[in-house]
């Protein structure tokens, strides 16, 4: 397995402004991924955080809504960008290692006001 | 029809019981399948993946896969209290990278 942490662990935030969110890991990893968990509701995949190149998106999330760097491979982040409430949620990383197994970090509980 | 399928629950077991838990796919190419449990207010954390018909044990878990059935279940004997958690089952399809996706999860409570 991995130890992952992200930064923050949570936030307040005003609508129409933006967060950045940090995802660290302890080991070079090759598969990194974001997820959104809304109340209630099961993982969603945002994009794959691919390293050196553009992240790859799912259908209804835009780059420009959630744009994402990956410099290396051991860290990550994820913007939420002109922030509604709907975005209230909470942001998981995920890194793949061996036998395609994905592990979370904690998790960044956001809520837009 | 969505493509991971759980029971939402809440799934009430006493304590000591066997816990069933279980999961339906929509995509025969589905190779690859994982159990998550998530406590109230944290992350998933892996518990189990299986990828061949059958059995696979550890512990007190038990994952069974059918995939002429589509299915796949997790078993946890002489449940605990502290085994009160949301379970999210995982499907991973076939041939290169796929992505994984998650079923909304079982909340299973063990009542002492």
């Amino acid at each position: 397995s991995a130890v992952i942490s992200q930064k923050p662990s949570r936030d307040i935030c005003q609508r129409g402004t933006s967060l950045t969110i940090q995802c660290q890991v302890d080991s070079q990893v090759t598969m990194m991924f974001w997820y959104r968990q809304q109340p209630g509701q099961s993982l969603t995949l945002i994009a794959t955080a691919n390293q050196g190149s553009e992240a790859t998106y799912e259908s209804g999330f835009v780059i420009d809504k959630f744009p994402i760097s990956r410099p290396n491979l051991t860290f990550s982040t994820l913007t939420v960008s002109n922030m509604s409430p709907e975005d209230s949620s909470i942001y998981l990383c995920s890194v793949e290692t061996g036998q395609e197994t994905q592990y979370f970090g904690p998790g960044t509980r956001l809520l837009v006001l | 029809q969505k493509e991971v399928e759980q029971n939402s629950g809440p799934l009430s077991v006493p304590e000591g019981a066997i816990a069933s838990l279980n999961c339906t796919y929509s995509d025969r190419g589905s190779q690859s399948f994982f159990w998550y449990r998530q406590y109230s207010g944290k992350s998933p954390e892996l518990i189990m993946f299986i990828y061949s018909n059958g059995d696979k044990e550890d512990g007190r878990f038990t994952a069974q896969l059918n995939k002429a059935s589509q299915y796949v279940s997790l078993l946890i004997r002489d449940s605990q209290p502290s085994d009160s958690a949301t379970y999210l089952c995982a499907v991973r399809n076939f041939g290169g990278y796929q992505k994984v996706t998650f079923g909304i999860g079982t909340k299973l409570q063990v009542i002492p």
